[in-house]
């Protein structure tokens, strides 16, 4: 069974930083690409940033570059987020979410498997 | 950047109805379409990739159709777990999400 468990989310003051995690079991981590999308509360989904299975290709959102960085390590079936000078418009549900491939280019990018989230709320 | 637009934001269904969605896009995106439910407080579920692919284990009551700018997504018979907000979303190398359709019990 696929499992994705997001960690690392919690209340933080404008400016500062935050890393999440992303700890998958389930499927062969290094097969696929990964994704962090965000959900405002009571808003839409929001694809933030992705990267690919070797992390050859990384993309990111406009609202995030320069911010976030996005990294994997395939040794420990882990995703990670590092998420630095944090506005209150970064407050959300961040999910972890597999992609169908190993890359997300080129029209590949489906996200079939996502975790329960881990919220980050920006504030002073 | 591509932008999804849905239509409608919201709509009021019964039990056995056949409901349609729309997904606009701004530009061209062949076949590149995922559509996805949400229910309150729980993740996405991927229902149909592709445009018209269905999602293992979706019920085939699901279809998507549409290339280019316009995709629809189909629920043949309202199920009453069917319930729950609807969105598209672009496959391309920045995916975009629509902004989403509620589903709701008329």
């Amino acid at each position: 069974e696929v499992q994705l468990v997001e960690s690392g989310g919690g209340l933080v003051q404008p400016g500062r930083s935050l890393r999440l995690s992303c700890a998958a079991s389930g499927f062969t981590f290094d097969d696929y690409a990964m994704h962090w999308v965000r959900q405002a509360p009571g808003k839409g989904l929001e694809w933030v940033s992705g990267i690919s299975w070797n992390s050859g290709s990384i993309g990111y959102a406009d609202s995030v570059k320069g911010r976030f960085t996005i990294s994997r390590d395939n040794a420990k079936n882990s995703l990670y987020l590092q998420m630095n000078s944090l506005r209150a418009e970064d407050t959300a549900l961040y999910y972890c979410a597999k992609d169908r491939m190993g890359y997300c280019s080129g029209g590949s990018c489906y996200f079939d498997y996502w975790g329960q989230g881990t919220l980050v709320t920006v504030s002073s | 950047d591509i932008q999804m637009t849905q239509s409608p934001s919201s709509v009021s269904a019964s039990v056995g109805d056949r409901v349609t969605i729309t997904c606009r896009a701004s530009q061209g995106i062949s076949s590149w379409l995922a559509w996805y439910q949400q229910k309150p407080g729980k993740a996405p579920k991927l229902l149909i990739y592709a445009a018209s692919s269905l999602q293992s284990g979706v019920p085939s009551r699901f279809s998507g159709s549409g290339s280019g700018t316009d995709f629809t997504l189909t629920i043949s018979s309202l199920q009453p777990e069917d319930f729950a907000t609807y969105y598209c979303q672009q496959a391309n190398s920045f995916p975009a999400f629509g902004q989403g359709t509620k589903l709701e019990i008329k």
